[in-house]
């Protein structure tokens, strides 16, 4: 089957450095995605990935190794409002969106 | 100017009831989506729909049926509505490139359904 690992919560400090960790295990692979859902609201997009490598947005970046499964999410300088839950999506080799369960992050003064 | 939008964001509706969600996007986007958001805060990707091709994940219920009258509205009925139905369900919508690969998806703010 296909599964998508992420940790369910993590607790950082605001104006610290946090990495989400996500490992996959799909049916071929097409490029992983990241989203950040705040609590009551809709996903939004923070970052793709479809080549090894470190892809960075401002204060986000996002790391993918394909031989290895496994893609993590860089927060630096959090701040209160980053805290949301974060989630890892990869597209499968029949181009489906196949989601991880989202980590919750949350930010302490 | 709004997105992707839906109607109602609250619907509370008794068991056995027929219902539906109804959801528009302004992005001209080829692809609409929609999700079913447990408890848990997993998304399920319930349909996926391109004015050329419906793909249904297999593990939904008959009971639920996308309606698209245009390319902008994808629509989401519910019939004989359950229990378990209750969740929040999500619109999304996406572009398709030259490669024939969906950029990242745009998300309505969600329709809370509660059966009782």
């Amino acid at each position: 089957g296909q599964n998508i690992d992420q940790p369910t919560e993590m607790t950082a400090t605001e104006g610290a450095i946090v990495q989400i960790n996500c490992t996959y295990q799909t049916s071929g692979f097409n490029g992983l995605f990241w989203y950040q859902q705040h609590a009551g609201e809709a996903p939004t997009f923070l970052s793709y990935n479809v080549l090894d490598g470190l892809e960075e947005k401002g204060r986000f970046s996002s790391f993918l190794s394909r031989s290895k499964g496994y893609s993590y999410l860089l927060l630096k300088e959090l701040q209160m409002k980053d805290s949301a839950s974060y989630l890892c999506a990869v597209r499968d080799s029949n181009y489906q969106l196949i989601w991880g369960a989202g980590t919750k992050l949350i930010i302490k003064p | 100017d709004t997105a992707v939008s839906q109607t109602p964001k609250y619907l509370v509706t008794q068991m056995g009831n027929d219902k539906s969600i109804k959801c528009e996007q302004n992005l001209g986007h080829d692809t609409m989506y929609w999700y079913k958001q447990d408890s848990k805060k997993f998304l399920k990707i319930m349909f996926s729909y391109n004015n050329k091709e419906l793909i249904i994940n297999e593990t939904v219920p008959n009971r639920f049926s996308p309606k698209s009258p245009d390319k902008a509205h994808l629509n989401l009925h519910i019939n004989s509505l359950e229990l378990g139905d209750s969740a929040v369900y999500f619109c999304a919508s996406s572009q398709v490139g030259e490669s024939g690969l969906s950029y990242e998806q745009y998300f309505g703010p969600g329709t809370r359904l509660t059966v009782t």
